[in-house]
């Protein structure tokens, strides 16, 4: 069945370092979603792309959708404590989130 | 606005004591209601959806059962829990521009 796999499981970076995890699915997908979640807490939503090649920022947040809407990625610049937490992808046209990648920041 | 509350926020049961959490959502009308699962350290499993009242979809065989009694409401039930029905359980309800809204959650833990 459909899958999203995400990449890496878990991520340790010196605070102002950057950061990227990467979404890929087996098939096209019609939109993909990013989320945070804190430690302890619940996935946020960040946004969400759906044309084929788009990027979106926010502040130092860069997400980008490729071509061939299969596969998706988040980088972080300069990465900060506060980015601490858990950031999963969703193909939600197919109800399915990435495994999560769980970044840790060290001051 | 729209909200989404969903109690209680820790749980703590026997195993074979049944399960009832309850999700509730404001400031929408015919919302599309999920129910997933986290395990400590892991993803998001879909466990129900639904697209209305009295309408369920099951995505994983398990120990649990589902049910919309009313426009805006989403049950997640069980009998008799399992050491495995451990985890971190969410509802969250979908709108196409903004994503999924995920309640603050429930953490289970069947002992």
């Amino acid at each position: 069945g459909q899958q999203v796999m995400q990449i890496p499981q878990y991520q340790h970076v010196q605070e102002g370092e950057d950061f990227t995890t990467y979404c890929n699915s087996s098939t096209t997908l019609s939109n993909i979603q990013w989320y945070k979640q804190r430690p302890g807490g619940h996935p946020v939503f960040l946004i969400q792309l759906v044309k084929s090649g788009e990027v979106k920022k926010q502040k130092r947040l860069t997400f980008q959708f490729g071509e061939a809407k299969k596969n998706s990625s988040l980088h972080i610049t300069a990465t900060q404590t506060t980015d601490v937490g858990t950031y999963f992808c969703g193909a939600t046209n197919k109800l399915i989130f990435g495994t999560g990648t769980l970044l840790a920041v060290q001051p | 606005s729209q909200t989404i509350h969903q109690w209680p926020a820790t749980l703590v049961q026997p195993v074979g004591s049944p399960l009832s959490l309850e999700c509730t959502v404001e400031g929408t009308s015919n919302p599309n209601l999920y129910w997933y699962r986290q395990a400590a350290g892991r993803g998001l499993q879909l466990l129900f959806y639904s697209v209305g009242i009295g309408q369920i979809s099951s995505e994983v065989p398990q120990n649990l059962s589902a049910s919309r009694p009313q426009d805006r409401q989403f049950i997640l039930s069980s009998k008799k829990l399992l050491l495995s029905d451990s985890g971190f359980y969410l509802c969250a309800w979908s709108e196409a521009v903004y994503g999924y809204t995920f309640g603050s959650g429930t953490r289970l833990t069947v002992v």
